[in-house]
């Protein structure tokens, strides 16, 4: 199967300061990307769809100003957290889909943000 | 995407088949059965998908129903490291869907 990566693997950051979290797919182009938050003990929720070269498109609630997706290249999304707090700790995961892989998608293994 | 139906939790004596259940009576007629997993502090990881007959592949074997209400994920010879979260989605094949996750059945394999 393809394989997606995410960069990094984890992160500390300081409440007010910014992250970028990276996700690559490795072996294929991707058409579209998705992100996905998990908090402790509960299951992922779909955050964000990107398609290259558009605009994210944003699930209910969650807030594209504070939440920014580029999808600017077939194989590179970042989603940065601005202005992080506390509570957006997270286990934030992306996945892949596109090429010939057609409508599977590949999870990247994931990023672990904690904002003291 | 229609909505699935799991245990919370199950048990697994190691080297014993896991059977994993899942309902989906109101799957559509052209909607997948996924499975997929997440072990601790992991990315999902794909398991094995199906449409209507069963399936197999290395890591598990798929059984749904005739009707396709319900579906079993078997992993014949259960190991610690099967220990995780099996989510069971539906989904139909097409660009503009994705995988929405329920709550899924945590499994632990038990030495």
């Amino acid at each position: 199967g393809a394989v997606v990566s995410q960069h990094p693997s984890w992160v500390i950051c300081k409440s007010g300061t910014s992250v970028k979290i990276e996700c690559r797919s490795l072996d294929f182009q991707a058409t579209t990307m998705f992100w996905y938050r998990q908090f402790p003990k509960q299951s992922l929720m779909l955050m964000a769809t990107s398609n290259e070269g558009s605009k994210a498109t944003y699930e209910q609630g969650v807030e594209k100003d504070k939440f920014l997706i580029n999808h600017a290249s077939l194989t590179l999304s970042t989603l940065t957290v601005t202005s992080a707090h506390p509570e957006d700790s997270s286990f934030y995961i992306c996945s892949a889909r596109g090429g010939d892989y057609g409508y599977e998608q590949y999870f990247g293994p994931g990023t672990r943000l904690t904002v003291t | 995407d229609a909505k699935t139906t799991q245990p919370t939790s199950m048990d697994c004596a190691e080297g014993r088949a896991a059977n994993l259940p899942c309902n989906h009576s109101t799957i559509s007629g052209n909607e997948y059965v996924y499975w997929y997993r997440q072990i601790h502090s992991q990315g999902p990881q794909y398991i094995i998908h199906g449409l209507k007959n069963n399936e197999t592949n290395e890591m598990a074997s798929l059984i749904i129903t005739e009707d396709r209400k319900s579906s079993t994920l078997i992993l014949p010879h259960a190991t610690l490291r099967d220990t995780a979260v099996y989510y069971c989605i539906v989904r139909v094949d097409s660009y503009g869907q994705n995988f929405v996750f329920g709550p899924g059945t945590r499994l632990s394999v038990l030495p």
